[in-house]
């Protein structure tokens, strides 16, 4: 199975700052055959149910704000929140979908300083 | 509006048994792979089971493999996990998830577990 694994665990940032979360896979989710990562980020509030940010390592979902953008290849990926809003504040997951089953990192929880 | 709705949680005792239940709306059900995936409190997401979309294809986790049972009733747009045997570690918030062409794209709010005597 491949292990995901995030940095930090917990993280404060002051509101209007970048907040930046990493996350590393065991090994490689770049698929050869399409050139993509099959790495997606996730954001959980307390009560709510998660929430899809990021898929493909880069690539928005629909209606999620510009400030949310993701990086990386391979093995080692960065969810950036550009502007830290009040409402950002969650626990965030990567995730990987290409090896069975799915795994995600621990979390990492966001908060503001 | 896309939802999932999961209810069937609650207090159930070691060895015990318990079926949940996810309505979905607001998409074609039949059409796409359905998950369960579950949070222990305080832990993270660990990935339990799938369906394919017509039910012909189910997997588990090593975790629950022989003790759950997923099923769907694409007529009724409903997805079900039967959990037996449970144990305290089965403890955990469940969640409904549909995927999409490839991600886990829309996830239910949870229903709550708790095997405790």
């Amino acid at each position: 199975d491949i292990v995901m694994t995030q940095s930090p665990d917990s993280l404060a940032v002051s509101l209007g700052e970048r907040a930046t979360i990493n996350c590393k896979s065991s090994q490689s989710v770049l698929h050869s055959s399409n050139n993509k990562n099959y790495l997606a980020w996730y954001q959980h509030k307390p009560g709510q149910a998660p929430k899809l940010l990021i898929y493909w390592a880069s690539t928005r979902e629909s209606g999620v704000p510009d400030r949310f953008g993701g990086s990386g290849s391979g093995t080692d990926f960065t969810l950036t929140i550009s502007s830290l809003q009040a409402e950002d504040v969650a626990v965030y997951y990567c995730q990987q979908y290409y090896g069975f089953p799915c795994s995600f990192g621990q979390g990492t929880k966001l908060e503001i300083k | 509006e896309v939802q999932l709705v999961e209810s069937g949680g609650g207090l159930v005792q070691p060895g015990g048994s318990l079926r949940l239940s996810c309505a979905a709306s607001g998409f074609t059900f039949s059409s796409y792979w359905m998950h369960w995936v579950r949070q222990v409190p305080g832990k993270g997401l660990v990935w339990v089971s799938r369906i394919s979309s017509d039910g012909s294809s189910t997997n588990y986790a090593d975790s629950v493999k022989g003790r759950f049972t997923i099923s769907r009733d694409n007529a009724k747009n409903t997805l079900y996990l039967q959990m037996s045997s449970l144990r305290a570690e089965d403890t955990a918030v469940y969640y409904c998830v549909k995927k999409g062409s490839e991600v886990l794209d829309i996830w239910g709010q949870g229903t709550m577990v708790t095997v405790s005597s």
